[in-house]
């Protein structure tokens, strides 16, 4: 079984903060996705990356980074994190042309 | 851009019966993939069923069927013989048969199972 995992369920930061969220895949998976779900508006897509050391914007980019140093990993960085980034955030990965496999989710709460 | 749309924020059934939930897209492209996952309350998303728009034929998975209607845009899915496990958010999704892996997700659909 394709195995995603995420560094934490629940996390609360302070506004200000740098917030490092991490995934990792088992699956050799080319792609690796992440997106935040908010009741009422789904799941949209921050950044993805279809191999190391690449990485492209999804559809709100704004207020994150990522790292993608090696093929199992893909990391989300909040540099500054605001209360507006107060969310479930889902890690993906997928091979090519196949289906996406999710993590866990972490919500993330930043006061 | 593609745009998914679920019109039903929510939904409840008595178990055992069947329920139909729906979804329809905007494309112009021809050749494209559509999704229905899962996300039970434990927040663990699964793919429930996925269709390629090429095949007329439409895709089952156990209990779970869909019903694509390509020239209308629309992609439902139906639960037959529903069981409380089923409770969950269900979220439609498209992801374009070109370019990136990009999926777009739809706002989905809170079904809730009664005992």
């Amino acid at each position: 079984d394709v195995k995603v995992t995420q560094s934490s369920r629940y996390l609360v930061k302070r506004t200000g903060e740098k917030v490092f969220l991490e995934c990792v895949q088992d699956m050799d998976h080319e792609n690796m996705f992440w997106y935040r779900q908010d009741p009422g508006l789904g799941l949209r897509l921050i950044y993805f990356s279809y191999d190391v050391k690449m990485k492209e914007k999804g559809d709100i980019p704004e207020g994150y980074s990522v790292s993608r140093e090696k093929k199992e990993r893909f990391s989300l960085i909040l540099e500054s994190a605001s209360t507006n980034q107060t969310s479930m955030y889902l890690c993906a990965s997928s091979s090519r042309g196949e289906t996406q496999y999710f993590g866990p989710g972490t919500r993330l709460l930043v006061l | 851009a593609q745009t998914v749309t679920q019109s039903q924020p929510e939904m409840s059934v008595q178990e055992a019966e069947t329920v139909t939930l729906s979804c329809t897209y905007d494309t112009s492209e021809s050749n494209y993939y559509l999704f229905w996952y899962k996300q039970p309350p434990s927040r663990q998303m699964i793919l429930v069923i996925r269709q390629e728009a090429y095949k007329q034929q439409n895709a089952t998975e156990n209990r779970f069927s869909v019903n694509f209607q390509k020239a209308a845009k629309s992609f439902s899915l139906k639960i037959s013989d529903s069981q409380l496990g089923d409770t969950a958010m269900y979220f439609c999704a498209f992801k374009s048969n070109f370019g990136n892996e990009k999926l777009t997700f739809g706002t989905g659909t809170r079904l809730t199972i009664i005992p």
